[in-house]
């Protein structure tokens, strides 16, 4: 199967911990990565490999795995983290990437 | 740092071919895939298509036979030609530069982008 399953939308009171899911079969396979995007801007790297963020990226934001389920975990959620969540992995074969659909994170 | 910067051709009519040109400033062109992602309006991330410095590329399948990605490496550029636009094709393009690591499993991620460039499909 090539494709990544998201919740269209998730919320998250201020300071608490969100969960936010990918599920498909690359997963696994391959670690999936993580991306954030906010209106009018170009997705950013937040999570890659098996935990690892990239230099600026604040150290609430962590990834898991298991089986064909990837996370993108927020502790202690803030107010700018609010913006859209992309999955990513290579499809099963390695030849293609996916995009999961997209998770809406509203900060309450 | 390594930027991405990308220009092209942003209205268009439909049957015209979309051509964007992403150049990569601040860092080898060698080691990497660069890869073209759009996003209709209101809606997802698609994945276009790939290329690496040797000129090995990938495409996604549902637009394989309109599209052709291209590398200069004498100038660091890449290119996307897409042909046969519709209104379904209007989103924003974005070019990115993707990485494989590995470990319990490989994985692959695309840490630097472009700022996207605005294409319309209208008569």
């Amino acid at each position: 199967s090539s494709e990544l399953t998201q919740d269209p939308a998730v919320s998250v009171a201020l300071g608490q911990t969100v969960r936010i899911t990918c599920q498909g079969d690359s997963l696994r396979s391959y670690y999936a990565s993580w991306y954030q995007q906010k209106p009018g801007q170009a997705p950013l790297l937040v999570i890659y490999g098996k935990n690892n963020r990239p230099s600026g990226i604040p150290d609430r934001f962590s990834g898991s795995s298991s089986g064909n389920t990837a996370s993108l975990t927020i502790t202690g959620a803030q107010a700018e983290d609010e913006a859209d969540y992309y999955c990513n992995s290579r499809d099963s074969s390695g030849n293609h990437l996916v995009f999961g659909g997209g998770t809406k994170l509203t900060v309450l | 740092q390594v930027q991405l910067q990308q220009w092209g051709a942003g209205l268009l009519k439909p049957s015209e071919t979309l051509s964007l040109t992403c150049a990569v400033y601040g860092e080898s062109f060698s080691g990497y895939y660069w890869s073209w992602i759009r996003q209709p309006p209101g809606k997802g991330l698609e994945w276009i298509g790939e290329i690496n410095h040797s000129g090995i590329t990938n495409y996604t399948p549902s637009l394989k036979s309109r599209v052709t990605i291209a590398v200069d490496t004498s100038k660091s550029q890449f290119s996307l030609k897409l042909s046969s636009v519709t209104a379904a094709d209007t989103a924003v393009y974005y070019c990115a530069r993707g990485r494989y690591g590995i470990a319990d499993y490989y994985y692959y991620y695309m840490d630097v982008w472009g700022k996207g460039t605005t294409v319309t499909v209208s008569s």
